[in-house]
């Protein structure tokens, strides 16, 4: 069974903060596929980063970086220079390449960036 | 590109009733997925179409069924609602099978029932 769990529930930063939201996943399979998504007071979700289970690398793009660690099961998700647009919530989810391929959601980190 | 769109954006009815949310999937898309997102929760998938066929399913009961179009558009219906089904209903795109396998999402549709 596919499990994702993101332990901190909400999380307070002033502007231009550094700020890294947990994520640890739990699948069977060999193979995965793992997504951050922030999900605005709008209510869509936008899809920010992906990582498949064979590349640990971990990378860099504009302010947003990541921690993917097999070893660990876990999948860290860093904002550099926090800003208050980054206010929203985010969701971690695990993507399982099965019959279908849905995906499993945490239960979301609501971030909150204040001047 | 147009992207993911959902229709309607609100929708109030009272247990028992039955309702159809509507979803257009991105260009180029032929797969769409169906998510369940209650208050304060993570979205729960509830089943998949491709092919105009149902490709998978989360725990859901019978009750929550669907379509696909061939133009690949979908319809999520739920019959005898509960009060338990008020939610955002997120539809998402993707490619079948792609490399990429990102699922791209509409602005939800969220249902009231009392």
């Amino acid at each position: 069974a596919q499990k994702v769990t993101q332990a901190q529930t909400e999380i307070s930063v002033v502007e231009k903060e550094d700020v890294t939201l947990d994520c640890v996943y739990e699948t069977r399979d060999t193979t995965y596929y793992l997504f951050w998504y922030k999900q605005p007071p709008s209510g869509e979700l936008v899809f920010l980063i992906r990582r498949n289970s064979f590349d640990e690398q971990n990378e860099i793009s504009g302010r947003y970086s990541w921690n993917f660690q097999k070893s660990t099961s876990s999948f860290n998700f860093t904002i550099t220079a926090s800003q208050v647009v980054d206010s929203a919530v985010y969701f971690c989810a695990l993507l399982n390449t099965g019959t279908a391929s849905k995906l499993t959601f945490g239960t979301g980190t609501r971030l909150q960036v204040t001047l | 590109e147009t992207g993911v769109t959902q229709s309607p954006t609100h929708l109030i009815k009272t247990r028992g009733q039955q309702v159809t949310l509507r979803c257009s999937s991105q260009s180029g898309h032929n797969t769409v997925s169906w998510y369940q997102q209650a208050l304060g929760q993570g979205p729960q998938f509830i089943f998949q179409y491709y092919r105009e066929e149902e490709n998978g399913r989360g725990n859901f009961p019978p009750r929550f069924s669907g379509l696909q179009f061939p133009n690949y558009s979908s319809e999520l219906n739920v019959n005898a609602l509960e009060l338990d089904d008020s939610a955002l209903y997120l539809c998402a795109s993707s490619f079948w099978r792609s490399s990429y396998n990102e699922q791209f999402f509409g602005p939800g549709t969220r249902l009231t029932v009392l």
